[in-house]
């Protein structure tokens, strides 16, 4: 079975300019959740979401969007980049929102 | 403010020795606890998860040490291998809610 997919792998953008990184979760999950991860950290939480509806949002400013579509796939959508929007960014994927989160590979942004 | 603080930063271990990572939790709404591993260049794959009505859970060589009263969790993996060398997390979530990680764990396992 396929696990969580995501693309692209890597990404190298300018100050300024805006990115949308892909999600698709695992068949039959529903729930699918962004973290950013910073080169040395663990992940941040950004969005949650749960038959398409936003369900939680992390502390991060408006630039960061995100959306669901019927198929359950995601895209977690950055504006006007800055240099510190530099990391691996996570998507997870889960039945309902419940407890179990599994973790696709990861796009690397880069930002210069 | 850091809701789960784990240590140590870095763990370096021989071959078949115990490997022991902990974790600190504040916010008592938590009742899922999970491990992750994560190897270089790859997204985090969960290990082991507990919840907080059993002190202990063990699956092959990992275990889940739970103390409620500390708001404390351990993870311990016995026998330890050189392919066990990755960053550790701990996690913590409550019902409905975002998981909250640990700052990681860098394992290295020496042959």
């Amino acid at each position: 079975d396929a696990g969580v997919t995501q693309s692209p792998t890597h990404l190298i953008k300018t100050r300024g300019q805006q990115v949308t990184l892909r999600c698709s979760p695992i068949s039959g999950h529903k729930s699918v959740s962004w973290y950013q991860q910073v080169l040395g950290q663990g992940p941040q939480f950004i969005f949650q979401y749960y038959e398409k509806e936003e369900r939680g949002r992390g502390n991060f400013p408006d630039r960061f969007s995100a959306r669901q579509f019927p198929n359950y796939s995601s895209e977690l959508n950055v504006n006007a980049l800055l240099l510190g929007d530099s990391a691996l960014y996570l998507c997870a994927s889960s039945t309902d929102g419940s407890y179990e989160q599994y973790f696709g590979p990861g796009t690397r942004l880069t930002v210069t | 403010q850091q809701q789960v603080k784990q240590s140590p930063q870095s763990l370096i271990v021989q071959k078949g020795g115990i490997s022991i990572i902990n974790c600190a939790y504040e916010n008592t709404a938590f009742d899922y606890f999970p491990w992750y591993q994560q190897f270089p260049g790859k997204g985090p794959a969960l290990l082991i998860a507990i919840r907080p009505d059993v002190s202990e859970k063990k699956e092959g060589r990992f275990t889940i040490s739970f103390n409620k009263s500390a708001k404390q969790f351990s993870l311990h993996i016995m026998d330890s291998q050189p392919g066990d060398s990755a960053t550790y997390f701990c996690a913590a979530r409550s019902f409905g809610k975002q998981l909250t990680f640990g700052s990681g764990t860098q394992l290295t396992v020496l042959p």
